[in-house]
């Protein structure tokens, strides 16, 4: 079965702290991976994809298919980064499309 | 380039009243997609438009939702009757190549009481 799984529905840091942000998915085929965001009363957005290996905001993730995950990291928060952070998996074969995680809510706190 | 539009923002009804919702996607965009996102949850797949063709309806409950995409452009999607459990932000995206990721519009936010 194709699943997203965001362990932490909360994760609540200190500005200058570092972050991690959980995702582990399943998928029988060749995952690709993206991580979106939404900050308060802003649509979601695509923050980064891992196809792109690129960093974001200071934000990168590595795709580590032995442990079938996809973790967003980033070395020093600010209070900036607070927001709702969804990883997405793409699914091909016939219909592609996107499932997404549940979500995780980082706060950085001053 | 202009984002992806939705309409209205938001919106409560009775339950058992209808609604609907529109969408007019980026310039160019072939595919679109509608989701559910209820609270504390991550987007659901809907219904997903490849032009003005229907490719994945999987997830869309058909005896209350329908939707429809006229001439491979704006979209609409319905809900007849409502249920409480409808409650629910409704996004509409779209991409031109779904391997480069999505663009998504606000969203409408409907409550049903």
């Amino acid at each position: 079965a194709q699943r997203v799984t965001q362990p932490e529905k909360l994760l609540s840091v200190f500005k200058g702290a570092p972050v991690e942000l959980k995702c582990n998915y399943s998928y029988s085929g060749s995952p690709e991976l993206f991580w979106y965001v939404q900050y308060s009363r802003q649509r979601l957005q695509l923050l980064l994809r891992h196809i792109s290996r690129e960093s974001i905001k200071g934000f990168t993730a590595d795709l580590n298919k032995g442990e079938t995950s996809f973790h967003l990291k980033k070395p020093f928060a600010q209070e900036e980064d607070s927001a709702m952070y969804y990883c997405a998996l793409y699914v091909s074969g016939g219909y592609n499309k996107l499932i997404f995680g549940a979500g995780t809510r980082l706060a950085v706190h001053p | 380039e202009a984002g992806v539009a939705q309409s209205p923002r938001y919106k409560i009804i009775e339950k058992r009243q209808s609604v609907a919702f529109w969408c007019n996607p980026i310039s160019g965009h072939a595919t679109l997609y509608w989701y559910q996102q209820i609270l504390g949850q991550g987007p659901k797949l809907l219904i997903q438009f490849q032009n003005n063709g229907v490719v994945d309806d999987s997830q869309l409950p058909k005896d209350r939702f329908s939707a429809e995409r006229l001439k491979g452009v704006d979209s609409t999607l319905k809900i007849q009757p409502a249920k409480l459990e409808d409650s629910a932000v409704y996004l509409c995206a779209s991409s031109l190549d779904l391997y480069y990721g999505y663009t998504f519009g606000s969203g409408t936010r409907l409550t049903v009481v």
